[in-house]
């Protein structure tokens, strides 16, 4: 069964827009991590964040996190065409395995 | 540059037909793992590697078998692949090292079609 729940599932805006998306989860983790999958290809790591961190920020990526609610919300400010991607979250509970979500299908328009 | 391969990128079987999928990291990563990717269901994870001679199952492990004889390698064998194995496969990598904060590296991934 999948850990993480997205949403949206898709998503679609204007370059220059901002974009967020939410992940939930069910049960204790180390760190919950988010990943990039551009159309045909591998994931890509783009931002983790421990499980006794709130936030943490990486360039125009903002990553929150909740452990009260179980959940995560990923931010892209002003997205560009090439942000055009699926987007994951996972979330490590021990051992190094990642338990991915179903994603969101982020569209940017230019 | 360290990377990950993943050989074939396309393959078309039968059903019944034994088949494998070769990955091959030179990161040096003491962890490995196979994922399927399907349409609705994210990535699943199939086995799991940390380090050689250590295998594990994963959520989705029925129908596939791992080995680990080196480091660098984790090939992941359908032992009679049948039409719900059609999906993409992708192998990943991690140092296993920070144990707080590891994270993994993915191969280009492998599109398995069984007829």
């Amino acid at each position: 069964s999948q850990q993480g729940e997205e949403d949206p599932q898709a998503l679609s805006i204007q370059e220059g827009e901002n974009a967020t998306m939410n992940c939930s989860y069910k049960t204790s983790i180390n760190n919950l991590q988010w990943y990039r999958q551009n159309s045909g290809r591998g994931l890509v790591h783009l931002i983790l964040i421990r499980s006794n961190e709130r936030e943490k920020h990486s360039g125009r990526l903002r990553v929150t996190l909740d452990t009260s609610k179980k959940s995560s919300s990923l931010l892209i400010t002003a997205s560009r065409a090439a942000d055009t991607a699926s987007y994951f979250c996972a979330t490590d509970a021990g051992g190094g395995k990642l338990i991915f979500g179903q994603g969101t299908e982020l569209s940017v328009k230019p | 540059d360290a990377e990950i391969t993943q050989s074939p990128r396309h393959k078309i079987t039968e059903t019944g037909r034994q088949v494998t999928l070769a990955c091959h990291q030179t990161w040096n990563h003491n962890n490995m793992f196979w994922y399927r990717q399907d349409l609705g269901h994210g990535l699943r994870l199939i086995h799991y590697s940390y380090g050689v001679q250590d295998t594990n199952k994963g959520e989705v492990s029925d129908g596939y078998s791992v080995s680990r004889s080196n480091t660098e390698d984790l090939p992941l064998t359908l032992e009679s692949a049948a039409s719900s194995q059609t999906s993409v496969y992708f192998c990943a990598s991690s140092d296993g090292i920070a144990v707080d904060t590891d994270t993994q590296y993915f191969g280009p991934g492998t599109r398995l079609t069984v007829l």
